[in-house]
């Protein structure tokens, strides 16, 4: 079965410091690879899609970057933080099927606070 | 407008009755449909896919209407443990992935 992983679980970060969130995926192959991130209060926002190693797309102009250097591993980093960038970060991932009906399975995310 | 519209709620019901929930699409492109369950501080999951044709899922049944551009989600029966915030997913391709936009959820709250 497919398990996918998210880690630090919480973090507390200083405005202007680096970040790094690592999500990994086993059990599946090729998958797409998603982040989100949810702020208080607010739905989730899509910030980046991966469709295959080395390949990014950002779905809004923002402080943070992706990166997929491996098929199973994808990392979200800034780096600097701004207090904006607090919220409640998750990865998803979904199999690349070929059928229209593509459900995501989200990691347990990573909560995010800067101060 | 947003793509993806759903009424925040929350909506307040006793334990056995029946709730229902719609959430609206912009996107004429969008090809599927999910619904998503959320408990509070923790990560959406898979509650169903919405087929055009509608489908049930046990007490659950989804509905999608493209022509007027909205789905629904029927709770039937509810129980203490489906208070959640339910998240509509309206999902449409692009470059050969495919794009999803969630809702802002549905907060339902089942009292005794």
């Amino acid at each position: 079965s497919q398990t996918i992983h998210q880690w630090p679980a919480t973090l507390v970060q200083p405005v202007g410091s680096p970040l790094s969130l690592e999500c990994t995926v086993e059990g599946t192959s090729n998958p797409n690879l998603y982040w989100y991130r949810q702020a208080a209060g607010r739905g989730l926002q899509l910030l980046f899609y991966s469709v295959g190693i080395g390949q990014i797309s950002s779905e809004v102009p923002q402080n943070l970057s992706a990166s997929r250097p491996q098929d199973r591993q994808f990392i979200l980093s800034s780096k600097k933080l701004l207090l904006s960038d607090s919220g409640f970060y998750l990865c998803a991932w979904s199999p690349v099927t070929g059928k229209s009906y593509n459900e995501q399975f989200f990691g347990p995310g990573t909560r995010l606070t800067v101060l | 407008r947003k793509e993806v519209e759903q009424d925040p709620g929350p909506f307040n019901v006793p334990e056995g009755a029946t709730v229902a929930f719609n959430c609206t699409y912009s996107n004429s492109a969008s090809q599927s449909f999910f619904w998503y369950r959320q408990d509070c501080r923790k990560e959406p999951k898979l509650l169903m896919s919405v087929y055009s044709s509608g489908n049930e899922d046990g007490r659950f049944t989804a509905q999608l209407n493209r022509a007027s551009q909205y789905i629904s989600l029927l709770i039937r029966d509810s129980k203490l443990s489906d208070s959640a915030t339910y998240l509509c997913v309206a999902v449409r391709a692009s470059g050969g992935s495919y794009i999803p936009t969630f809702g802002r959820g549905t907060s339902l709250i089942v009292h005794p």
